[in-house]
């Protein structure tokens, strides 16, 4: 219940292509979903999130589409870039019994965009 | 730099040895976490802790590891003697808030363990 599953693993496209990554959870408490870009060498930052009252939130080429009754969500990358090149890990968290709102990661993709 | 500090950065250690790993949290920011990223895995949560309080250590292993984050400096995470399997990335987030699905979670880039 505490997973969250995220695919592909890896994942290749040409510059100018759309990149989508999928994640799955279960846990029906959580209640924030946010993605994080990791490049190389560094820490995670915060790309963009959303909460499970809205269905959709755009930011510039980021997008991420949230299907509540599935237990899915998904980050769509528009025009990819090669400086989008990073491995992206979806997540979770709420506040339930046992919990204090600690964000569960997914595994990660590591996104190549070839120019 | 007014960012999530870590070190050091890279720490190479003998089996048995003591590591110990320091982050100082964003200004301002009173609430802690540290994680651990295997190689091609997602970031395992450890603990969490307020200045002086852990609040969650639920992810934290029972034995050799231990964290604190007292009134004053950094806060630490220490692994006692260490095994192979301890080799790692150690990241430390801060935050503002209390939880982390209130306010976003920023990453410190992290401590390398290795050991030998």
């Amino acid at each position: 219940q505490q997973q969250v599953k995220q695919s592909p693993q890896s994942l290749i496209v040409q510059k100018g292509g759309i990149s989508i990554i999928n994640c799955a959870y279960e846990n029906t408490a959580f209640d924030y979903f946010p993605w994080y870009q990791q490049f190389p060498g560094k820490g995670p930052a915060l790309l963009i999130a959303i909460r499970p009252d809205v269905s959709e939130k755009k930011e510039g080429r980021f997008t991420i589409s949230f299907n509540k009754s599935a237990k899915q969500f998904s980050l769509h990358i528009m025009d990819s870039q090669p400086g989008d090149s990073a491995t992206y890990f979806c997540a979770a968290s709420g506040n339930y019994g046992g919990s204090q709102g600690n964000l569960i990661f997914g595994k990660g993709t590591k996104l190549s965009v070839k120019p | 730099n007014a960012g999530v500090m870590q070190n050091p950065r890279h720490l190479v250690r003998r089996r048995g040895q003591e590591a110990r790993l320091r982050c100082s949290p964003m200004k301002g920011h009173s609430h802690v976490y540290w994680y651990r990223q295997l190689p091609e895995e997602g970031l395992k949560f450890m603990v969490y802790l307020q200045k002086e309080n852990i609040i969650d250590e639920s992810g934290m292993p029972k034995e050799r590891f231990s964290a604190e984050f007292p009134k004053e400096g950094p806060s630490i995470l220490r692994i006692q003697q260490v095994v192979r399997g301890d080799s790692a990335a150690y990241f430390c987030a801060s935050s503002s808030t209390g939880t982390t699905n209130t306010g976003e979670l920023f990453f410190g880039e992290g401590s390398r363990l290795t050991v030998l």
